[in-house]
């Protein structure tokens, strides 16, 4: 069945150092896939999509890396700030069809250190 | 302004009793959805609808019922609730275009 999940749900970073979020899922129709960061009393916000027709995408200090082959997905942060301290969530829809039905993860929560 | 709006933010109620939980949205999207998170846990889905006269279960809606009042408005309702919906609520909005999710700031609700 699907399932999407996360390999560490802690992640303590330096201030400045990269921080790599990783997240595995199981079901290989999965087409769209996104990242959301989640700050304590707030809802998931966007932080950046890929689709499966592409391998690295990147945004302002964020890239997401997609390895189809091996159903891999990781969230790249560069020069990770305390603001960046939050729950990260990746999601993914199952495709043929059912696109509007987002597959949680658990979260990585991602503390940096001044 | 915030796109996605949901009143209450908190709420704590007695099991039994009937409690609406509403969502507004001004970012246009046809699509609108209920999700529940537990702590610990990701968001699992409690109903969805795509547009005004379009309503669906999703993975969790045994215990909710929902009301899509127009295209910008669409409630939860916990019939009877019991101590086991105590989580955090979240109202989610999509276009029909692209599959991207945008959330509400979230209800915490409390059924004691």
């Amino acid at each position: 069945g699907e399932s999407v999940g996360l390999h560490l749900p802690t992640l303590s970073v330096q201030e400045g150092d990269n921080s790599i979020i990783n997240c595995a899922y199981s079901n290989s129709a999965s087409d769209y896939f996104i990242w959301y960061k989640q700050e304590s009393g707030k809802g998931p916000q966007f932080i950046i999509d890929i689709r499966s027709n592409m391998d690295k995408r990147q945004g302002q200090r964020v890239t997401v890396l997609l390895n189809k082959t091996v159903k891999h997905l990781s969230l790249q942060i560069a020069a990770t700030q305390p603001g960046d301290s939050a729950v990260y969530f990746c999601a993914e829809t199952g495709g043929g069809g059912s696109n509007y039905k987002l597959t949680f993860g658990k979260g990585t929560l991602l503390t940096v250190n001044p | 302004d915030a796109d996605v709006t949901q009143t209450p933010r908190n709420r704590i109620t007695k099991t039994g009793k009937r409690i609406m939980l509403e969502c507004s949205q001004t970012k246009g999207h046809d699509r609108m959805y209920w999700y529940r998170q537990d702590p610990g846990l990701g968001l699992q889905l409690i109903y969805y609808s795509f547009d005004v006269k379009d309503i669906n279960k999703g993975e969790i809606s045994d215990g909710y019922s929902v009301s899509r009042q127009a295209q910008a408005k669409f409630s939860l309702s916990l019939e009877s609730a019991i101590p086991n919906q105590t989580a955090l609520y979240f109202c989610a909005t999509s276009d029909t275009f692209t599959d991207t999710q945008y959330f509400g700031p979230g209800t915490r609700l409390t059924v004691l």
